[in-house]
């Protein structure tokens, strides 16, 4: 079965601060590993990682992914207090025909930006 | 706004009730999801259907009946359920179901209330 571990599960900082969130994770046939940020109630997309070692950007988010290691990681530097949110991680596996299994998502990191 | 719209956005139903929720994406997107989101617990795949036809099913108890009458609309038909069944259900939907078609799209969801 896979699993997705994230930590840690809540998170207090102050504006300003740069956050390192963690997402391990066990697929038994991995495809991708996404990230996405819960405000209030919607998911939004942030993030999809395939290979390992290339670092995706956007604005003053980053994320890497680690193959061998079986982990990501999710950078936010300068943060403000938008960036309030739970950010939720997931991997997509694939089936032994080649099918998609779905997204398995963790637990999710509650990140709170104090002013 | 991500293109996808869930109604109703609250819900309170007592245990002998029957209501439906349903799920509208304008993203021209083939593949459709429910998930159930509950506190403290990950993101949980209930149903996937892509082109209309159901293609994962994940254990869900029969209480729960997903309806997909074309690749714009989603259903989820709810009688007899039980205060357990209280959460979060979000729809999202994607363009394909593996790769970077399965980045998908979440609605804002129905907060249910079972009494």
């Amino acid at each position: 079965e896979d699993k997705v571990v994230q930590s840690p599960l809540s998170l207090v900082v102050h504006e300003g601060d740069t956050v390192t969130l963690n997402c391990s994770y066990e697929v038994t046939n991995f495809r991708s590993l996404l990230w996405y940020k819960q405000e209030k109630k919607a998911p939004t997309f942030l993030f999809m990682l395939t290979s390992s070692g290339i670092e995706k950007k956007s604005g003053r988010l980053s994320s890497i992914l680690d193959k061998k290691e079986l982990f990501s990681i999710l950078n936010i530097t300068a943060t403000q207090t938008g960036d309030s949110a739970i950010y939720l991680c997931a991997v997509e596996g694939f089936n032994s025909g080649g099918g998609a299994d779905g997204l398995t998502f963790g637990k999710g990191t509650h990140l709170i930006i104090q002013p | 706004e991500t293109g996808v719209t869930q109604t109703p956005r609250h819900l309170v139903m007592g245990m002998t009730n029957k209501k439906s929720l349903k799920c509208e994406q304008h993203l021209g997107h083939n593949a459709m999801y429910w998930y159930k989101q509950s506190a403290k617990k990950p993101l949980e795949l209930m149903f996937v259907y892509n082109f209309k036809e159901q293609t994962e099913n994940n254990s869900v108890p029969s209480r729960f009946s997903p309806e997909c009458p074309n690749s714009s609309h989603l259903f989820l038909h709810l009688h007899t359920l039980q205060p357990e069944d209280s959460a979060l259900y979000l729809c999202a939907s994607s363009q394909g179901t593996s790769g970077a078609k399965n980045i998908q799209y979440f609605g804002a969801g129905t907060r249910l209330s079972v009494l």
